[in-house]
């Protein structure tokens, strides 16, 4: 299975700030197969980025993903107040489907 | 964006099965070439990827953890995805999550389209 870690835990930042969120995979994730999710208190995960670097439908350019190989930043250019919730990573390159453990971004 | 909604809240006894479904608002090749996958969140905890399911293929792929224990199945007739879970622990108790995936024809694909999330509560 593809263990992905992402770090940090807990990122405390303030609205206006930069935000770099890591995805760290224990093998190479073939195919640029890697996503980022969003998910709100009591919501279902809303997708962000797929194929590493690609906006989903709706997903305001602040966000973008970028990475190869092991290694995977999703980037939040400049935080609005509704950008404070938990991301995931996952990669869907190979079975099983593996998501991180989540970055809870929090207001500082 | 494809809506996706499931069925309500259960409460079960340890040992006991539930069927969750999920309707999508779509149809024809639309319901059926699109994966439908099947996540679980347990509370305060992260994502679990349990399986998937091409309506068309009629063949589900399911996580080795769950294997003999889980069944999914898609009507197409009724634009519907089902999941139902046997021999239910404790340690079962999660909002279970239908998605369906951004790209046809790929078992394992990103999720676009989210469900609102069924609570399955298992106490003995």
């Amino acid at each position: 299975d593809i263990v992905l870690t992402q770090s940090p835990g807990t990122l405390s930042l303030s609205p206006g700030a930069r935000a770099t969120l890591s995805c760290r995979a224990s093998q190479i994730v073939s195919s640029h197969y890697l996503a980022w999710y969003q998910q709100k208190p009591r919501q279902a995960p809303r997708l962000l980025i797929h194929a590493i670097s690609m906006r989903a439908n709706g997903i305001p350019d602040r966000f973008s993903g970028s990475g190869s190989g092991t290694d995977f930043t999703l980037t939040i250019s400049r935080l609005e107040p509704e950008d404070f919730a938990v991301y995931y990573c996952q990669q869907y390159a190979s079975s099983p489907i593996t998501f991180g453990q989540g970055t809870r971004l929090e207001i500082q | 964006q494809v809506q996706l909604v499931q069925s309500g809240a259960e409460v079960k006894k340890t040992g006991s099965s539930v069927r969750v479904s999920c309707q999508a608002s779509v149809s024809g090749d639309t319901f059926n070439t699109y994966s439908f996958t099947w996540v679980r969140q347990a509370p305060g905890q992260g994502l679990e990827w349990m399986g998937g399911i091409i309506p068309i293929s009629g063949f589900p792929n399911y996580a080795e953890r769950f294997q003999g224990r889980l069944t999914l199945t898609a009507d197409e007739s009724t634009r519907t995805a089902y999941m139902e879970l046997n021999s239910l622990k404790s340690d079962d108790t999660a909002f279970y999550y239908c998605a369906r995936g951004l790209s046809s024809y790929s078992i394992y694909p990103s999720l676009e389209s989210w469900g609102q999330g069924t609570l399955v509560t298992v106490s003995s």
